[in-house]
């Protein structure tokens, strides 16, 4: 596709309950990225796929935190017994490459609300 | 560790009126900094990436410079399609975003 696509654009649950958000990088983009953006806030880096490893999974804040990325284009984020804290704007980019100077490509978001 | 302060907070602009949006970093082993903007309910949207001292980029009205210290964001002559959010964000290890300058440009 022309741009970076997340799916679903808004999700709403309910405490304890286990979530999976979708990104579909640019085609050929071979570095993906997920971020998690507070309302006022900058995005926080999450974790960030190099093909379908996770090269880098420093950003995530718990273990009920998942990604994979399996034929090295799509990526799932996965959340488990989801907390309110959990709630902000999910964001996935991609990269041609990764590394040093590769501007990143961000989708929409989506919208995650934990009641 | 790695910071990204950005100031102000907020700016608001008359069009036409020039302004300067500040981006302050300490980091280890900077490997570049970029500039974004994000409209409300979308993305951030690239617009620059600067890698070394004293470099500056161009885009329409917008200009980009770099420090060792700062980074800024000149905004010449603006437009009310110019309010947005700009984000700044420094890659060393990661990449670490600041809160950003929420610009209002009023015509």
């Amino acid at each position: 596709g022309a741009g970076v696509s997340q799916t679903p654009s808004n999700k709403v649950t309910e405490k304890g309950k286990y979530v999976e958000l979708r990104c579909d990088p640019i085609s050929g983009h071979t570095a993906l990225y997920w971020y998690r953006q507070s309302l006022g806030q900058g995005p926080e880096f999450l974790i960030y796929f190099q093909g379908t490893g996770a090269a880098d999974d420093s950003g995530l804040p718990n273990d009920r935190f998942f990604a994979v990325r399996p034929e090295g284009s799509v990526s799932t984020l996965k959340i488990q017994r989801t907390e309110r804290g959990d709630s902000a704007v999910y964001l996935c980019a991609s990269s041609q490459l990764a590394g040093v100077g590769n501007e990143q490509f961000f989708g929409p978001g989506t919208r995650l609300t934990v009641l | 560790e790695d910071q990204v302060t950005q100031s102000p907070e907020a700016l608001r602009l008359q069009e036409g009126e020039s302004s300067s949006l500040n981006c302050s970093y300490t980091v280890s082993g900077l490997r570049g900094l970029f500039w974004y903007r994000q409209d409300p309910g979308k993305g951030p949207e690239f617009l620059f990436t600067l890698y070394s001292a004293g470099e500056e980029k161009e885009k329409e009205r917008l200009k980009a410079t770099l420090t060792k210290k700062e980074s800024f964001l000149h905004i010449t002559a603006p437009k009310p399609e110019d309010s947005a959010t700009y984000l700044c964000a420094v890659q060393s290890n990661d990449m670490r975003f600041g809160a950003g300058t929420r610009l209002t440009v009023k015509p």
